[in-house]
């Protein structure tokens, strides 16, 4: 089965913080996306990614970066954590395309700021 | 840019019995996916079914079918003999079939699911 895994379920980070929410897949998978969901707006992409070290910005960027130095991990940077940034972010992977371009997704990760 | 709308924020059903979720789409393209998503409460977001736009039979799951309408851009979702277990958001998406193209969704249908 496909595996994406987000490192944390919870975090709770103060006004400023410096915030990294990891993500890693293990199928090989070309495609990494970012995406941001609140009650009412539906999954709005942050940025994705298509290969090492590429990205390309998505709906919402701003306030956000994002690194892919390996394949299988993709990282969502909050350069200084705000409150209106307090949202549950999941990441997602697919392969890069064909058939089989379903997108496999994580757990979520609840992001509070205070 | 492509688009996608869910004109229904939520739904219900009892149970045993069928409903049917609603999805349009605004595209240029003629190669792409369409898909539905499910994401039960405080749990992950999984794939329910997905349609390729030149396969011009419906897909079907289960008791999960789609409705697919190309030229009005419309892709339905319908769930038969519903179970408790089905209550959860629901999302519609779309994917052009080129490489590097992100899932677009739609805001997502809240379905209940009475006993």
């Amino acid at each position: 089965d496909v595996k994406v895994t987000q490192s944390s379920r919870y975090l709770v980070k103060r006004t400023g913080e410096k915030v990294f929410l990891e993500c890693v897949q293990d199928m090989d998978h070309e495609n990494m996306f970012w995406y941001r969901q609140d009650p009412g707006l539906g999954l709005r992409l942050i940025y994705f990614s298509y290969d090492v070290k590429m990205k390309e910005k998505g709906d919402i960027p701003e306030g956000y970066s994002v690194s892919r130095e390996k394949k299988e991990r993709f990282s969502l940077i909050l350069e200084s954590a705000s409150t209106n940034q307090t949202s549950m972010y999941l990441c997602a992977s697919s392969l890069w395309g064909g058939l089989n371009t379903e997108a496999f997704f994580g757990q979520g990760t609840r992001l509070t700021v205070v | 840019a492509q688009t996608v709308t869910q004109s229904q924020p939520e739904m219900s059903v009892q149970e045993a019995e069928t409903v049917t979720l609603s999805c349009t789409y605004d595209t240029s393209e003629s190669d792409y996916y369409l898909f539905w998503y499910k994401q039960p409460p405080s749990r992950q977001m999984i794939l329910v079914i997905r349609q390729e736009a030149y396969k011009q039979q419906n897909a079907t799951e289960n008791r999960f079918s789609v409705n697919f309408q190309k030229a009005a851009k419309s892709f339905s979702l319908k769930i038969s003999d519903s179970q408790l277990g089905d209550a959860a958001m629901y999302f519609c998406a779309y994917r052009q079939n080129s490489g590097n193209t992100p899932l677009v969704f739609g805001k997502g249908t809240r379905l209940s699911v009475i006993a």
